[in-house]
């Protein structure tokens, strides 16, 4: 089945510094959604990208959906101490009765102080 | 989200036990979901109900049955648990909008089993 690779597993920073996960994928995405779970929280969805190159900010968060629809990033600015914890990009396929939200396997993000 | 409810949040049994596990939600979606997470396995659905009288299974349905008593309510039972259904379960629900394909999901504060 269609999967999202995510990259890196994990990411340690000093606080100050930016970051950066990416979402990837051998076939065409039709739209990505990506989520924030905090430790011991659920996750919380952020936004969803739909269209070739789209870019979104969310205040130090942007978010990038690649022209050939395989790739999304999620790059944040100078990271605070509450930017900790992972972030899941997620695909959504939908299609008559068959509905299938795949999430990569996240990453972690530390933020030392 | 404090909308979408789970008891118990946390729970350890035997294996071989029967455990039920409840969701709650007063957002008024009317899909609902039922996924574990895994250390470095990411989430992964387990059933999905669209509406009160549909019930689907999802990527990993095997040793799980689920129930849509009504549309605030979805549980997820584990007939005979076992050590390898130990997992952090999560309830979530979504209002499906047609145009842009959005399918927000709507987390509970899951809830941790452990199978011994």
């Amino acid at each position: 089945g269609q999967q999202v690779m995510q990259i890196p597993q994990y990411q340690h920073v000093q606080e100050g510094e930016d970051f950066t996960t990416y979402c990837n994928s051998s076939t065409t995405l039709s739209n990505i959604q990506w989520y924030k779970q905090r430790p011991g929280g659920h996750p919380v969805f952020l936004i969803q990208l739909v269209k070739s190159g789209e870019v979104k900010k969310q205040k130090r968060l942007t978010f990038q959906f690649g022209e050939a629809k395989k790739n999304s990033s999620l790059h944040i600015t100078a990271t605070q101490t509450t930017d900790v914890g992972t972030y899941f990009c997620a695909h959504l396929r939908v299609g008559g009765s068959n509905y299938k939200l795949t999430f990569g396997k996240g990453t972690l993000l530390t933020v030392n102080p | 989200d404090a909308d979408v409810t789970q008891t118990p949040r946390n729970r350890i049994t035997k294996t071989g036990k029967r455990i039920m596990l409840e969701c709650s939600q007063t957002k008024g979606h009317d899909r609902m979901y039922w996924y574990r997470q895994d250390p470095g396995l990411g989430l992964r659905l387990i059933y999905y109900s669209f509406d009160v009288k549909d019930i689907n299974k999802g990527e990993i349905s095997d040793g799980y049955s689920v129930s849509r008593q009504a549309q605030a309510k979805f549980s997820l039972s584990l007939e005979s648990a076992i050590p390898n259904q130990t997992a952090l379960y999560f309830c979530a629900t979504s209002d499906f909008w047609e145009t842009g394909s959005t399918d927000t999901q709507y987390f509970g504060p899951g809830t941790r089993l452990t199978v011994l």
